[in-house]
C-alpha cells in the first residue's frame, strides 16, 4: 500500500519567505508527527496529533512554525517568515497509535533558505 | 526535554565483524523503546518496538535488548555487511509524553 507522502521533496526559499509543506499519511494511521533534522544534528521533535486530540505543539521552536491536520488525514507544516536556521530536511511520520505502534516515515522536505 | 543519549556516534568495522551499542534513556515513566535505521537517501525504518523490560527482540542479524530499570538499551548486529551502514536511531517514549529520539549511532561496513 501506499506509504507516508511528502511534498515538495526539495523547497528552496528566499529568506523571509513563507513557505508550507505537507504531508499524507498512510490511511488509517491516527497518529502524525512532524520532525526536522538540521545539518548534523539529530531529529528534532516539533509536533504530534493524535486522532481528534488537540496537539502537541511543544517542539515548535517558534510562533513562526505551526501546523494543522484535518482530522485524521492530510497534515501542512507551516513557516512563516523563514530565517536561514529553518533549513533542515522536514520529515513526516505516521503510526496505527501513539507509543507502541512503529513510525512510518516519509521520504521528507529538504528545505533551504537562502 | 528528556535526554536520550546514543553511544557510540560512529562505528567503523570490518564485513563479517559482530558490533552493538546502546541507547540510554530516563528510566522514570517508561512506556516503549523504538529503534529504527536511517539509510543515507532513504527514510527512517523502523526495526523494533519494546516495551517489555528484559525483552530481547530480533530481525535477521540484528537484535536488541531492553533494560526498563536502568534505562538502557542494545542494539546487536552478527556478523555486519556492508548494506548495514546506517544510522541506527533509537527513541524513548515516556508515559504522557512525546517520542524523542537520540543521536544516532552512524554505522559503517567495510568490504
Amino acid at each position: 500500500g501506499a506509504g507516508v507522502s511528502q511534498s515538495p521533496s526539495n523547497k528552496v526559499t528566499e529568506k523571509g519567505k513563507d513557505v508550507e509543506l505537507r504531508c499524507d499519511p498512510i490511511s488509517g494511521h491516527t497518529a502524525l508527527y512532524w520532525y526536522r533534522q538540521r545539518l548534523g544534528q539529530g531529529l528534532e521533535f516539533l509536533i504530534y496529533f493524535q486522532g481528534n486530540s488537540a496537539p502537541d505543539k511543544s517542539g515548535l521552536p517558534s510562533d513562526r512554525f505551526s501546523a494543522e491536520r484535518t482530522g485524521e488525514s492530510v497534515s501542512t507544516l507551516t513557516i512563516q517568515r523563514t530565517q536561514q536556521e529553518d533549513s533542515a530536511v522536514y520529515l513526516c511520520a505516521s503510526s496505527l497509535a501513539a507509543g507502541t505502534s512503529p513510525l512510518h516515515f516519509g521520504n521528507g522536505t529538504r528545505l533551504t533558505v537562502t | 526535554i528528556l535526554n536520550v543519549e546514543q553511544s557510540p556516534q560512529s562505528l567503523h568495522v570490518q564485513e563479517g565483524d559482530s558490533t552493538n551499542f546502546t541507547c540510554s534513556f530516563p528510566s522514570s515513566n517508561f512506556y516503549a523503546l523504538h529503534w529504527y535505521r536511517w539509510e543515507t537517501a532513504k527514510s527512517p525504518e523502523a526495526l523494533f518496538v519494546m516495551t517489555l523490560n528484559g525483552d530481547e527482540k530480533k530481525k535477521g542479524r540484528i537484535s536488541a535488548t531492553l533494560n526498563t530499570k536502568e534505562g538502557y538499551s542494545y542494539l546487536y548486529i552478527k556478523g555486519s555487511q556492508p548494506e548495514d551502514s546506517a544510522t541506527y536511531l533509537c527513541a524513548s517514549l515516556p508515559a504522557g509524553n512525546m517520542l524523542t529520539f537520540g543521536g544516532g549511532t552512524r554505522l559503517m561496513v567495510k568490504p
